[in-house]
């Protein structure tokens, strides 16, 4: 199971945080991802993280976007700086599947909304 | 980067008929990196298709997929009432980076 958890509320030009935890499976040996969508919009990969920290991200978001990732913890995290109400969406983690580059096992979401 | 474009945007058919979604794309890709899924609404997507044709883990036969080239398509043979939703094809490539196509939304008639 994934299970994102961070705050529901950003303000406009801060950093955005979320968390994504991972349980009941294997950690290691998989990489992992962030995607969202914007209310009755279409999803939008954020970016991808592997468990020796390398990482790539959408080159419309790469300068506002880092990942990291605590495998003590199977745990990756997302962090979005100067953030607008374009970036208001659900939330999504999820696996990237070992044999195939395809997103296999999804978090349930969570919605951030960005608002002063 | 890959463009996919999928068609139609919405299709309105009754249980029991054949739903053909189709995902184009921008240029000609490996068909191993094309996959679909089915999202409904409040719910994370699942994935349903892997490498345009392979059924994921617990997908019922009634969808299929396949395509190569610029041109792929989704399959469901006969609409149950759980398979009203929004189906998205996606694309991995190079970089690594991953797109998704716009979505074509099924519902009732």
């Amino acid at each position: 199971q994934l299970q994102e958890s961070g705050p529901g509320l950003v303000k406009p030009s801060e950093t955005l945080s979320l968390d994504c935890t991972v349980s009941g499976g294997s950690f290691s040996g998989f990489d992992w991802s962030w995607i969202r969508q914007p209310a009755g919009k279409p999803l939008e990969w954020i970016g991808r993280i592997s468990t020796t920290g390398s990482s790539n991200y959408n080159p419309s978001l790469k300068s506002r976007v880092s990942m990291s990732i605590d495998t003590s913890k199977n745990q990756f995290s997302l962090r979005m700086s100067s953030v607008t109400a374009a970036d208001t969406a659900v939330y999504y983690c999820a696996r990237i599947g070992s044999f195939a580059p395809t997103f296999d096992i999804w978090g349930r979401g969570t919605l951030v909304t960005v608002s002063s | 980067e890959v463009v996919l474009t999928q068609s139609p945007g919405s299709l309105s058919l009754s249980p029991g008929e054949r739903a053909t979604l189709s995902c184009r794309a921008s240029q000609s890709v490996n068909s191993n990196f094309i996959a679909w899924y089915q999202q409904k609404p409040g719910q994370a997507p699942r994935l349903l298709i892997f490498g345009a044709s392979r059924r994921a883990i617990a997908i019922p036969d009634r969808f299929s997929g396949s395509g190569s080239g610029t041109d792929f398509t989704l399959s469901i043979s006969r609409l149950e009432p759980e398979d009203f939703a929004v189906y998205y094809c996606q694309h991995y490539g190079s970089s690594p980076s991953f797109t998704f196509g716009p979505g074509t939304k099924v519902d009732i008639k």
